[in-house]
């Protein structure tokens, strides 16, 4: 059974710090997505990597896949209250099944 | 694009009755479709694999007895939760892969309540 284990599962900041969510997996993913989710809707895509140490970058979000693709992580920088939501990343091991992480549920403090 | 609609969005029902609810993909055709279940403050978590024109596969634990799904279209799948009981009583998201995207696509769920 593949696990997605995401931490922390709570964040509570000020705006304008930084911080780090992390997913990990002893499987190997073909691809892994990290999503936002709003409370009473879909999870909404915020991107997706695909290749081992693969980097993007999405305004003050920077996502990072490991070299063995077990692995991410999310940074913010310089949260702002908008920010504020459950983050989640899922990852997918051969077509479109995808499983999901815990959860890392973000207040930012303004 | 790649939209995945769901309806309806909102459900009360009364225990012991069946609710039926939709997934669609309305720009793609889709031969795999997924269901998810999430409660309040927790996760996703896959309940199964809806597959045009066959049977679905179940994850461990999820009752297909309960959870009839039906995939009879490239574009339609549904999930209906037979004799509801209150402890059904979730947010449900399907979701569609598209042929060439490396993601599925969600849609914006359904909040069951059953009284």
């Amino acid at each position: 059974t593949q696990l997605l284990e995401q931490s922390p599962q709570f964040l509570s900041i000020q705006e304008g710090e930084n911080l780090t969510v992390y997913c990990n997996s002893s499987s190997v993913f073909s691809s892994l997505q990290w999503y936002r989710q709003e409370p009473g809707e879909g999870p909404v895509l915020l991107v997706t990597v695909v290749t081992g140490g693969e980097v993007k970058k999405l305004k003050r979000l920077t996502f990072q896949f490991g070299d063995a693709r077990k692995d991410s992580s999310l940074h913010i920088t310089a949260a702002q209250p908008g920010d504020t939501g459950l983050y989640l990343c899922a990852g997918a091991s051969g077509g479109f099944k995808t499983i999901f992480g815990a959860g890392t549920r973000l207040f930012v403090k303004a | 694009g790649a939209v995945v609609s769901q309806h309806p969005s909102r459900v009360i029902c009364k225990s012991g009755t069946s609710v039926k609810i939709e997934c669609r993909s309305l720009d793609f055709q889709a031969t795999t479709m997924f269901w998810y279940r999430q409660f309040p403050k927790q996760s996703l978590m896959l309940m199964a694999t809806s597959n045009e024109g066959s049977k679905a596969t179940y994850e461990q634990g999820v009752e297909k007895d309960k959870f009839l799904i039906n995939h009879a279209s490239l574009t339609l799948s549904t999930l209906t939760v037979t004799s509801a009981h209150p402890e059904d009583s979730s947010f449900y998201i399907c979701s569609a892969g598209k042929t060439g995207r490396s993601e599925a696509f969600f849609g914006q769920g359904t909040r069951l309540t059953v009284v």
